[in-house]
């Protein structure tokens, strides 16, 4: 069954260091990956994604994703951390069952420090 | 840009009522899909409709129930409340073939 891991409950950077949320996938056949971000009490927005082509996706607010195929992950980086990018981030993994749907990784809570 | 809307946002019920949440998804939307969001838990497939039709099941309760109308608009029903029931719970929409789901804010449901 497809599924993503997020081996972090919670990361700690500071403000203006470089930052990484980690997610490893367990797929069979081609892995549709994705990232999404939730502020409190809010929805889940979306970040960026793979479906194919170049390992690096750029997404919004400065986030980036690398598909790393051999190390079957998908970490979040981003080269320059902010306060405002304190929030809860998921990593997802469309289950093609015909039709679509995501399950999501348990998630990670940044923290990101003036 | 139109997003999805959730209603109510908030609701607070006593055990053994029943509540009900509507979706209304992004027009030209074929999908809607729920999800339900514990107290620090990651979002739970219920389920999904497509075109109208049910397309896919999570792990939603027998007491729950759910419906895609002619207008796309969705709804969860809830009954036999439990405390348990107390969670977020979210409609996100999307284009099937397209992967990516867009979200409503949510519906914060209380048990008491």
């Amino acid at each position: 069954a497809q599924s993503v891991a997020q081996p972090e409950d919670q990361v700690n950077v500071a403000e203006g260091n470089p930052l990484t949320v980690k997610c490893t996938y367990s797929v069979s056949g081609n892995p549709y990956l994705f990232w999404y971000v939730q502020y409190p009490n809010r929805g889940l927005q979306f970040l960026l994604k793979y479906i194919t082509g170049d390992n690096l996706v750029k997404g919004s607010y400065g986030f980036e994703a690398e598909f790393n195929k051999s190390q079957t992950s998908f970490h979040l980086k981003k080269p320059s951390a902010l306060v405002s990018d304190s929030a809860l981030y998921f990593c997802a993994v469309i289950m093609n069952t015909g039709f679509q749907k995501l399950v999501f990784g348990t998630g990670t809570r940044l923290l990101v420090s003036p | 840009a139109a997003g999805v809307i959730q209603s109510p946002r908030h609701l607070i019920k006593e055990k053994r009522e029943t509540a009900t949440l509507k979706c209304y998804p992004i027009p030209r939307h074929d999908t809607v899909y729920w999800y339900q969001q514990g107290p620090g838990q990651d979002p739970q497939f219920l389920i999904s409709f497509y075109e109208k039709m049910q397309s896919d099941k999570g792990s939603i309760p027998d007491r729950f129930s759910a419906q895609q109308f002619s207008d796309y608009h969705s709804e969860l029903n809830m009954s036999s409340l439990e405390l348990g029931d107390s969670a977020l719970y979210f409609c996100a929409s999307s284009l099937v073939f397209t992967g990516e789901l867009f979200f409503g804010e949510g519906s914060r449901l209380t048990v008491l």
